[in-house]
């Protein structure tokens, strides 16, 4: 199985910051990678896939980037919507496999 | 747009089969790769698998073994069942639409989430 390793865990920020999260794949992914935003007691939500397509009505304040097994998403000007989960997934081979998840709060 | 609704019960006994149902509205199972998805707070997010075409599965290696999934066309449902669960199997269960082409690979609508617990 490839795993997933987001950074940090959490973070905490103002808003207007500016915030990137980090997730490493064990083996290249091939930019096979999706960013999901998960806010408490509702399911995810795909915010980007293939490592930077924005996916349709996510702000473009989102954005992702990286390539073999080292990714990021980055929030340009933290949003108060934007206090969250964030989760990466692999889809390069089955299983498919989440990070850990990052959770951004408030400062 | 396409809309996910998980049903089934909230409490299953330890050793028993754990079953759930995903009844998709606005749009037709056929053709799409549906799977399910849990997540609890020790294991986080796990892909549990996929169904496909009423036929073609695709299983989480950790639970072939106890993972049966199923199309019903006529009702626009999935299902899934999960045998002999333990405590370990308890978690949200979601499921989810993967979409899966040329370019792009990724779970695009999901469900609401079925809490399940296993206890006594």
């Amino acid at each position: 199985d490839i795993q997933m390793t987001q950074s940090p865990s959490s973070v905490s920020a103002s808003v207007g910051d500016r915030v990137t999260i980090t997730c490493r794949a064990s083996q290249d992914i091939s930019g096979w990678l999706a960013w999901y935003q998960q806010k408490p007691g509702k399911a995810p939500k795909v915010l980007i896939y293939a490592t930077s397509s924005l996916q349709s009505g996510v702000p473009s304040r989102f954005s992702g980037s990286g390539s073999g097994t080292d990714f990021t998403l980055t929030i340009s000007s933290l949003q108060p919507e934007d206090f969250a989960t964030y989760y990466c997934q692999q889809a390069q081979s089955f299983p498919l496999t989440f990070g850990g998840g990052t959770k951004v709060e408030i400062k | 747009q396409v809309q996910l609704q998980e049903s089934g019960p909230g409490l299953v006994k330890p050793s028993e089969t754990l079953s759930l149902t995903c009844t998709v509205s606005d749009g037709s199972i056929n053709n799409q790769y549906w799977s399910w998805i849990r997540q609890s707070p020790g294991k986080g997010l796990e892909w549990i698998g996929y169904v496909y075409d009423s036929g073609t599965t695709n299983y989480n290696p950790s639970l072939k073994s106890r993972v049966t999934m199923s199309e019903d066309t006529s009702k626009n449902q999935f299902s899934l069942k999960l045998s002999s669960v333990t405590a370990a199997d308890t978690a949200v269960y979601y499921c989810a639409r993967y979409r899966r082409g040329t370019g792009w690979y990724y779970f695009d609508y999901w469900g609401q989430g079925s809490p399940v617990t296993v206890s006594t």
